[in-house]
């Protein structure tokens, strides 16, 4: 059971908007900055949000993030074959210790 | 070009240690974190450790306190990371990944990885 909690997947058609939501506590995501991860099958995973809502250089605009109180959310318009992946959200513990990643969303693009 | 090359496959009977290292190039090896993350079979992603190269402060999961150990050479640009005590549980893909931010958690360059199968 992961500390941070995700729909285990979401879908959509070629165009559409997506969003992926990541639920947690005051000790993680209520008080730290969250960062999302997209990992291609068979492919080591690759950040795509970071600080709640920065894009890595590189990283389509069509991808941003949002944080309100212990949840966040990342959202994907115009959507694309090629974004067809898990989505990790992740964020640092305070009470653990250490950092925490969310169970994973599939996303299937229809 | 930033990349973080890791050693290759390892096959391991329970009970026995393994080391999988992570050689950094192409930017400041003491200027950014190191994390150390694996992924199980059909599973998520699951945080193992960090360290920061230049103080040689490490900060491990919980879970894994007492079985997990990084170590890193300066001189080589490489961090190690050492499981003992494996089980089958044990068997995943390790994952290094470089930490930006002004707390190192972004991970924004990561090795291949490094398949580790624990088998009797």
């Amino acid at each position: 059971q992961s500390v941070l909690t995700q729909p285990p997947s979401a879908s959509g058609t070629p165009g559409q908007r997506v969003a992926i939501s990541c639920s947690g506590s005051s000790s993680n995501i209520g008080s730290n900055t969250v960062n999302w991860y997209q990992q291609l099958p068979g492919t080591a995973p690759k950040l795509v949000i970071y600080s709640n809502n920065q894009r890595p250089s590189g990283v389509p605009d069509r991808f941003s993030g949002s944080k309100s109180g212990t949840s966040a959310s990342l959202a994907i318009s115009g959507l694309q074959s090629e974004d067809e992946a898990d989505y990790y959200c992740a964020a640092w513990d305070d009470s653990l210790n250490g950092w925490v990643f969310g169970g994973g969303a599939k996303l299937t693009v229809l | 070009q930033v990349q973080l090359v890791q050693s290759g496959t390892e096959v391991k009977k329970p009970g026995a240690s393994v080391t999988v290292s992570c050689k950094a190039s192409g930017y400041t090896f003491t200027s950014f974190f190191i994390h150390w993350v694996r992924q199980a079979p059909g599973q998520g992603l699951e945080w193992m450790a960090i360290i920061n190269p230049s103080s040689r402060s490490i900060t491990y999961a919980q879970k894994l306190q007492g079985r997990v150990t990084m170590t890193r050479d300066t001189s080589t640009s490489t961090v190690y990371m050492e499981l003992s005590s494996l089980r089958s549980e044990d068997t995943a893909v390790y994952y290094c990944a470089r930490g930006s931010g002004s707390s190192g958690g972004e991970m924004d360059v990561w090795g291949k990885g490094t398949t580790v199968t624990v088998s009797s």
